[in-house]
Order: C-alpha cells, then structure tokens, then sequence
C-alpha cells in the first residue's frame, strides 16, 4: 500500500511569491493534516480536512489555505511568501479511528 | 492551552537502554503516541497506547503511561546507532487535532 506523497520534495522561492504544495494519502484515508516544522517552533498544526471540508484551523493567518479533492488529495497555498515561511511542511493523513497519523516525506520550502 | 513536554537532547552508549519523557496536558486524549524523525524524513509513528492502558511492549519498545501524573515514557532496549533521530511524543485530545512535544533527540554513541 503506497504512503502518504508529498510533492515538490524540495522548494525554492522569493519573498512575494506565492507556492501550492500538494499531498496525496493514503487510499481509503479521507482526513489529511497539514503540520509546519521549524527549529524554533517545532511542530505546528496548519489545518485538516475531511471529505473535502476544513474540520480544524490552527493559528495561522489567512496568507496560508488548502483544500481537498473528492479523491481525498489535499493542497496547501501560501500567499505572498516571507521568509519566516521557510520550513518544511508535512502533510499527515489518517482513518478515522485515530491510530495515528501517517506522514509524507514533507516539502522544504525555503524563501529568500 | 495543550502543552506536551520533552526533555530536548539524549546521549547513550550503544547497547544500553534510553528512556525518553515526556508529559501531556489533556486527560480527554484517547491515544497518546510516539513518533519518530530521521533526517531529512517525515514523522514515522513508532507506537501508540490507549489511555486505558499503563504499558505496552512491542519489541525493544516500552511504553509507560501514568494517567494521574499525565507522564508518558518510552524506553528503547539495547539501543543501536540506527535508533538516532529525534523522537515526538503527541496527544490527541478529544475534537481536536494532535499536539507534538518539541522532540527529543537522540545521540547514540559507539
């Protein structure tokens, strides 16, 4: 059974520019969480969907969206890219029984 | 506010035991789990236990949960070079997505 698939692995962008990052679960999860990791902030939940629905948000301002396909894919976009926004986004999907999250591989984005 | 604890670094010799600490804050959590990150790589959920529950072993690994004091460990038994990463300890409270601990990172010397 194949993994959760995060595309691009890696990312490289300018401050102003905006960047969609993209995930695809694994087959029959239909929630995808999206995580942002920074060595100063560690892990920091972005939001979730679940059948195409946003069910959670975390603290993060409106510059950062996502959306989810009815094949359960997700996207994540952010908006007018700064430098703080270099990180490496994990997308995580899972059943709805809640054994734990599976995670991609994740995206490095880096903006200068 | 929901806030998981980690000590943020570990050093053992190969061949020894390593326990890892950590503390939660949300009694409604369900599960609480144990993730793992090597480099350059996403979280690998490692295991998890049900609240219910005061331990579980699979293989080298150990888990212990105290649900008066909220204090969840792991203990990895004859620990390898290849146990090095930086481990996540993270709860599930109830109606809400998972909270992650800063991580612990593990140093496993020859």
């Amino acid at each position: 059974k194949a993994g959760v698939t995060q595309t691009p692995r890696y990312l490289i962008k300018t401050r102003g520019q905006q960047v969609t990052l993209s995930c695809s679960p694994i087959s029959g999860h239909r929630s995808v969480s999206w995580y942002q990791q920074t060595p100063g902030q560690g892990l920091q939940f972005l939001f979730e969907y679940f059948s195409e629905t946003q069910r959670n948000k975390g603290n993060f301002p409106g510059r950062f969206s996502g959306r989810q396909f009815s094949n359960s894919r997700s996207e994540m976009n952010v908006s007018t890219l700064e430098l703080g926004d270099s990180a490496l986004y994990l997308c995580a999907s899972s059943t709805e029984g809640n054994y734990g999250y599976t995670f991609g591989s994740g995206t490095r984005l880096t903006v200068v | 506010g929901e806030d998981v604890e980690q000590s943020l670094f570990l050093s053992v010799r190969e061949g020894d035991s390593s326990v890892i600490n950590c503390t939660y804050t949300d009694s409604s959590s369900t599960y609480l789990y144990w993730y793992k990150q090597e480099p350059g790589a996403g979280l690998q959920l490692l295991t998890y236990i049900f609240s219910n529950m005061d331990m579980k072993q699979d293989q080298r690994l150990t888990v212990l949960l105290n649900k008066k004091d909220k204090h969840l460990s792991l203990r990895i038994a004859d620990t390898q070079t290849g146990d090095s990463a930086i481990y996540f300890c993270a709860e599930n409270p109830y109606g809400q997505n998972f909270v992650f601990g800063p991580g612990t990172r593990l140093s496993v010397l020859p």
